[in-house]
């Protein structure tokens, strides 16, 4: 089945920059969406279509894809960025799926 | 600006069934987006369950197909979930979210706040 995957955690120092990686099993690789999730809330939408950043959304945040593999990339990291950032992709039938989720600490 | 509630029991004994209703305000459900619902089992990722459009056309994860029936009430503006056979497997947070429409086609742009359902006896 297809599948995503994730690092299971990342750590950064304020200031620096976040790379979390997204791969997929297989080809031909849907886009990506990436959400952001802190404790007790709703995941937010930060990136769709791999690279787009919906309103209201940091620039700080960016994504990239590079064949199987798409990376949310956040600079300048803030402590309010940490949180659990999911990608998320579809299948060949449309079935949605998720990567498992990467725990970004900021040190 | 849309919002989404979702509504039902918080315990469900094993072998029962789940039902959540999640109520869409400030727009309409008949607008021209899908309609999902999300779980999250404690201390775990996400999970999609399935999809349905304001026609009533649906999708479901294949993984709980054979258990899951999504339903839409126009007339109430809500959509529902039923997930039968339920274990404690199926404990988890359960979200109602928003397809975006157009360039955010496909991506889960609105989030209800999410409701815990428990399955005990």
């Amino acid at each position: 089945s297809y599948e995503l995957t994730q690092p299971p955690s990342v750590s950064v120092s304020p200031g620096q920059t976040a790379r979390i990686t997204c791969s997929a099993d297989a080809l031909p690789k849907q886009y990506a969406y990436w959400y952001q999730q802190k404790p007790g809330q709703a995941p937010v939408l930060v990136i769709y279509k791999d690279s787009e950043r919906p309103s209201g959304i940091p620039e700080r945040f960016s994504g990239s894809s590079s064949g199987t593999t798409v990376t949310l990339t956040i600079s300048g990291v803030q402590a309010e960025d940490e949180a659990d950032y999911y990608c998320q992709s579809a299948d060949s039938s449309g079935r949605r799926v998720f990567g498992g989720g990467t725990k970004l600490t900021v040190l | 600006q849309v919002q989404l509630q979702e509504s039902g029991p918080g315990l469900v004994k094993p072998s029962g069934t789940l039902s959540l209703t999640c109520a869409v305000s400030g727009g309409s459900i008949s607008s021209s987006n899908w309609w999902s619902w999300v779980r999250q089992p404690p201390g775990k990722g996400l999970e999609w369950i399935g999809e349905i459009y304001h026609s009533g056309s649906t999708n479901y994860n294949p993984s709980l197909k054979s258990r899951v029936t999504i339903s839409v009430d126009k007339s109430k503006n809500q959509f529902s979930l039923k997930l039968s056979s339920v274990t404690a497997a199926d404990t988890a947070v359960y979200y109602c979210a928003r397809e975006g429409f157009g360039e955010l086609s496909d991506a889960f742009d609105i989030w209800g706040q999410g409701t815990m359902v428990t399955v005990s006896s």
